[in-house]
């Protein structure tokens, strides 16, 4: 089956820094990627997603990479700020599996004010 | 527009014993998929239900079984609980009519622990 790994596992910024997230995947038929924000205590988020006919999209200070060929996709995080503090998780799923995803083992950002 | 909605969303039981946790999907939404999510494993798929009916299912035992309503909404079951089954356990709604690339919302999730 598929397999995302995720990196780093823990990411510390200073207030107003970029941060970067990255993921790759392992099965060339996975064709959707979004990303997930979790605070403590709650449900995962849906913050941005993209599709294996986009290199990339934009909404406002978040930005999403892929690179279909290397089998990667990155979270862009611009001017941080303390409340974008949380654990991300990146994830993929293929054609046909139903809302199957496999996701990442998740980053804990920290931003420092 | 209200989101995913699960109940309980704490609960303790007990070795042996068996759980049912309950999810409400966004309205109009019809597909429910529910995962578990450990700090060891993260998280997990275990079953999603689209019109009443399982499309695809996770690597979990038997003991993990679920359901879903005429009205979309879903219960998951699990028996003869074991300590490793303390997690949280998301559901996710989607629109979800296609097959794949579906945008899923998670529930604030029902936090299981086994003792």
């Amino acid at each position: 089956g598929e397999n995302v790994e995720q990196h780093p596992s823990t990411l510390s910024v200073q207030e107003g820094d970029s941060a970067v997230i990255k993921c790759t995947y392992s099965d060339s038929a996975s064709n959707y990627f979004p990303w997930y924000k979790q605070e403590l205590g709650k449900g995962p988020q849906l913050i941005i997603d993209i599709r294996s006919n986009v290199g990339e999209k934009k909404d406002q200070r978040i930005a999403v990479t892929l690179n279909k060929t290397a089998k990667h996709f990155s979270l862009h995080i611009t001017e941080t700020q303390p409340e974008d503090s949380a654990v991300y998780f990146c994830a993929a799923s293929r054609g046909n599996n139903f809302n199957k995803f496999y996701f990442g083992s998740g980053t804990k950002l920290n931003v420092k004010p | 527009k209200a989101g995913v909605t699960q109940t309980p969303r704490y609960l303790i039981k007990t070795r042996g014993q068996q759980v049912t946790l309950s999810c409400s999907p966004i309205s109009g939404h019809r597909s429910v998929s529910w995962y578990q999510q450990t700090p060891g494993q993260g998280l997990q798929f275990l079953f999603e239900y689209f019109s009443e009916t399982q499309r695809n299912k996770g690597n979990f035992p038997g003991r993990f079984s679920g359901r879903q309503f005429s009205n979309s909404r879903s219960e998951m079951n699990v028996s003869t609980l074991e300590l490793g089954d303390s997690a949280l356990y998301l559901c996710a709604s989607s629109l979800g009519a296609s097959s794949s690339g579906n945008t899923i919302y998670f529930g604030e999730g029902s936090w299981l622990t086994v003792v």
